[in-house]
This record gives C-alpha cells, structure tokens and sequence, in this order.
C-alpha cells in the first residue's frame, strides 16, 4: 500500500477562492509528522506546512492551513485566498517514528498535485 | 531567512563520469540530508547524515554514491560512475535536530547524464 496518497493528479481554482488539497497516509507508528511542500516549475521545494501526529490542533502557517483528520489518516491543506503565484505542484509528505531510532528525517513524498490558478 | 544552498543548479556530465554536488546547509543544522526527484517522479529519500556518518540510507544509495562533509561548511554527494538512470534533480536537506519540525531543502541540482 502507499504510505501517502494524493488522489488530485490536477485541480483548478479561481483566484481569491479557497482551495483543498488531498492527503492520505498509511502509518501503524503512534508518531509521525506530516508536511506539505510547494514545487514550482523553477524546481526548488518550499516548506509549507508541518503537522505533528500528537498535535491537537490543526496547523496553520499564513494562508495555509492543515486539516488533521487522524482516524481518518487524512491532512489535506487548505489554502485560502488564492493568488496566481500558488499555481504549483504540491507534495504531501511523511515522517515516520523512525526518527526515534535515529533516522532523523527520511520522508516519504506522495505524487503531487499540479494546482492552477485562473483569473 | 536562513537557507540551504546548493551548487552546481544545473551539471551536466557523460555516463561514467564521476559528479559531486555540492551543499552547504543551514549553519546551525546538525542532520543533513540527500533526496531526488527523477523528472515526472515523486522525491524519493537517498541519505541521512549526522554526526560525520550515514544514519540511513535507502536502497537507491548503494555503492556507487557516498557522502561527505569536508569541512565545517559543505555537504557533498559523490557518485562515482554515473548512469543515465540517475538524471535527476538532487536536493540537499538539512534540520537542527533529528525531528525538525520543518526540514528545509536546497533549490536542487539538475542533474542531466548523456
């Protein structure tokens, strides 16, 4: 099974209107942390987002946000208010408890999602 | 905003030549990092560093690949026959501690092997 799964190859949104981007993980570790990178055609990858799997309440960083729906293993970000420059591809990421045994950040990215943003 | 720079942005290199890239982390960063993104592709983890030695690597990391930090400043990965097959977008990582909440990565180096 993959460990994250982001099911919007594509999606569209008009500028100023608020847009979901889809995350599942797949994990049986207790701890985990979850990111959200932005990718833009220039190449480079842009921390966004981070939530912890302890944490209670959503994450939120600016115009982003992080909707943590653990028994559900879903942590789609929301980004509200959209502007021409979030036209990206987005990466869902996790990190496992392995961290905890000295494997320090080794993530595990989904496929992205290419989001466009139209006038 | 502190960042990690990587150089060359772009290499291109013949098949079986050896390649370095070169990164230099954030300063106060102790837990370093390697992953690729081939084109089209997700990013795929390569190599954990802390410490002066390798912590984790992955299965892509084999013995064609090594890391080094030669100094107090720069993060290398050496591949030392290169193959088509590792044409890719290299990026450099580096975090404070072993948890960091956020892990900042380099702009990338395209790697381009003929």
């Amino acid at each position: 099974a993959q460990k994250i799964t982001q099911t919007q190859p594509g999606m569209f949104v008009q500028e100023k209107e608020a847009v979901t981007l889809d995350c599942t993980y797949d994990t049986s570790d207790q701890s985990y942390g979850l990111f959200w990178y932005k990718q833009p055609s220039s190449g480079e990858m842009i921390f966004l987002i981070y939530q912890g799997s302890y944490d209670e309440q959503n994450a939120t960083e600016g115009r982003y946000s992080l909707n943590f729906q653990k028994a559900r293993k879903s942590a789609n970000l929301v980004i509200s208010a959209s502007q021409l420059g979030d036209s990206a591809m987005y990466f869902c990421a996790m990190r496992e408890g392995q961290w905890l045994t000295g494997g320090g950040n080794k993530l595990t990215f989904g496929t992205g999602t290419q989001l466009k943003v139209e006038l | 905003e502190p960042e990690v720079t990587q150089t060359p942005s772009h290499q291109v290199t013949q098949m079986g030549q050896e390649v370095i890239l070169r990164c230099v982390p954030i300063s106060n960063h102790l837990y370093f990092y390697w992953y690729r993104q081939i084109l089209g592709q997700k990013v795929e983890f390569l190599v954990s560093f802390y410490n002066n030695e390798i912590s984790e690597k992955s299965e892509i990391f084999d013995d064609q690949f090594s890391v080094e930090r030669p100094d107090g400043s720069n993060f290398t990965l050496k591949i030392r026959s290169t193959k088509l097959e590792d044409s890719a977008m290299y990026f450099c990582a580096s975090t404070e501690g072993p948890s960091g909440e956020k892990l900042f990565f380099g702009s990338g180096t395209q790697l381009s092997v003929l």
